[in-house]
C-alpha cells in the first residue's frame, strides 16, 4: 500500500488555468521532492523541501511554486498552465541519509 | 560532484533472454547504491540496493553487485519476462553537499521492452 499519495493521477486542463498538484505522505519524512519527467524518461528535480516552511528550487528551472505548511503535505502549483507544462510530475520523500526515496504514482498533466 | 552514468536504451529482448543494464558511478566515499524500476503509468519503486562494497542486492530475480574497484553496479537478470518491461534507474542516495542539500542522484533511465 502506497505511503505517499498524489492526486490527481491524470489531468487535462486548458491554457491559462491555475492548477495544484497534491502530494501527501504518511511516513513523517522531513524531506520531500518534486520531479518532472520528460518523454525520454529522464528525471529533473524542480523543487524540494527539508521540512516545514523550507522550500528550494531544484536543478531544472520551473514556473511552478510549492509550499510546505505541514510535514505531510507538499503541493505544487502552476498559476497559469501552458502546453509546455505538459509532463509527468512525480513526488517523493525520504528521511535522508543512506535511505532511498519513496515515490508517489505520479500526476500526468496535459495542457491543451 | 557525484554522478551516475547509465547504459542508454531502449533495450528490447525476447522473453527468457539474459539482461544486463550497466551503471557506473562517481562519488566521494562509498555510498549505498540503488536500482529503481518504473512500470508503465506508475511512479518509481525501489527494486534493490547494496550498502557497501561487494554487497549483492537482489529482488524479483534481479541482482546487482556493488563493485568498488570498477565503480559499477550493473543490473542483471537471467531470464526476463514480459512483465519486466519497464524503465530502470540507477541511483546514489541523498548526498549532503556543501550547500546542505540532500538530493538523490539518478541515471537517465533505461527503457526495457520484453517481447513474448
Amino acid at each position: 500500500e502506497a505511503d505517499i499519495y498524489q492526486t490527481p493521477r491524470y489531468l487535462v486542463i486548458g491554457t491559462g488555468k491555475k492548477i495544484t498538484l497534491e502530494c501527501s505522505q504518511t511516513m513523517g519524512h522531513d524531506k520531500m521532492y518534486w520531479y518532472q519527467q520528460d518523454p525520454g524518461m529522464e528525471l529533473h528535480l524542480i523543487h524540494y523541501s527539508y521540512g516545514v516552511n523550507s522550500t528550494e528550487k531544484g536543478d531544472l528551472s520551473s514556473e511552478s511554486t510549492v509550499s510546505r505548511i505541514r510535514t505531510e503535505h507538499f503541493p505544487l502549483t502552476l498559476e497559469s498552465a501552458r502546453p509546455s507544462h505538459t509532463s509527468q510530475y512525480l513526488c517523493a520523500s525520504t528521511q535522508g541519509g543512506p535511505n532511498g526515496y519513496t515515490f508517489g504514482s505520479g500526476t500526468r498533466l496535459t495542457v491543451v | 560532484g557525484d554522478s551516475v552514468t547509465q547504459m542508454e536504451g531502449p533495450v528490447t529482448l525476447s522473453e527468457e533472454a539474459f539482461l544486463t543494464i550497466n551503471c557506473t558511478y562517481t562519488a566521494t566515499g562509498y555510498p549505498s547504491l540503488f536500482w529503481y524500476v518504473q512500470y508503465p503509468g506508475e511512479g518509481l519503486q525501489l527494486l534493490l540496493k547494496a550498502t557497501k562494497a561487494d554487497d549483492k542486492g537482489s529482488n524479483k530475480g534481479f541482482e546487482a553487485t556493488y563493485r568498488k574497484e570498477t565503480t559499477s553496479f550493473h543490473l542483471e537478470k537471467g531470464s526476463v519476462q514480459v512483465s519486466d518491461s519497464a524503465v530502470y534507474f540507477c541511483a546514489l542516495p541523498p548526498q549532503i553537499t556543501q550547500g546542505g542539500s540532500e538530493k538523490l542522484v539518478f541515471g537517465k533511465g533505461t527503457k526495457l521492452t520484453v517481447n513474448p
